[in-house]
């Protein structure tokens, strides 16, 4: 069964903080999404990640594929309100399906 | 272009009562995926559909849960009867499949349903 393991769940901050969610499996996939997701709404994709090592930026948001395809990490700089919501990382794989991890609640505090 | 729509928002019911969820994918898009989504957790696959075919069910409560998807572009899933334990938003999605980026999927809003 593959599985992925995001920490920390909960993370409440100030806004000007820097942060970052990891997302981690025993397994490897053959491409990682992050989705962001707000209350009442359903998950958008950021970013895909598909090459080990692969790093993409997003305005103030980096992510990371691990070497190995198995891990992946989404750093915020100097976090803002409008960054509040669920992330979600989510495996790839052959068949499109998507493996999602828990989430992680992000509260940005003013 | 128009999102993948989902209706009713929300829906209440009494345990072992029926109820049916729509969903219309965005036009084009070949494959149309189902999730359930418990509250503090991510989103679990229940259903894929390549056009009106099924290309994954393993996780679906088939003693309870159906879905269809007959001319290959609406979809309807049907829980009966329905469980405490199915609360939850129930996730529509859609990709180009096979003749696109078949790896993007685009969600609708779900629909909150309260199993009383």
């Amino acid at each position: 069964t593959q599985l992925l393991e995001q920490s920390p769940q909960f993370l409440s901050i100030q806004e000007g903080e820097n942060l970052t969610v990891y997302c981690n499996s025993s397994s490897v996939f053959s491409s990682l999404q992050w989705y962001r997701q707000e209350p009442g709404e359903g998950p958008v994709l950021l970013v895909t990640v598909v090459t080990g090592g692969e790093v993409k930026k997003l305005k103030r948001l980096t992510f990371q594929f691990g070497d190995a395809r198995k891990d992946s990490s989404l750093h915020i700089t100097a976090a803002q309100p409008g960054d509040t919501g669920l992330y979600l990382c989510a495996g790839v794989v052959n068949t499109g399906k998507l493996i999602f991890g828990q989430g992680t609640t992000l509260q940005v505090k003013p | 272009e128009a999102g993948v729509a989902q209706s009713p928002r929300y829906k209440i019911i009494e345990k072992r009562q029926s109820v049916a969820f729509w969903c219309n994918p965005i036009s084009g898009h070949a494959t149309l995926y189902w999730y359930q989504q418990i509250l503090g957790q991510g989103p679990k696959l229940l259903i894929q559909f390549q056009n009106n075919g099924v290309v994954d069910d393993s996780q679906l409560p088939k003693d309870r849960f159906s879905a269809e998807r007959l001319k290959g572009v609406d979809s309807t899933l049907k829980i009966q009867p329905a469980k405490l334990e199915d609360s939850a938003v129930y996730l529509c999605a859609s990709s180009l499949g096979l003749a696109g980026r078949p790896y993007e999927q685009y969600f609708g809003p779900g629909t909150r349903l309260t199993v009383t």
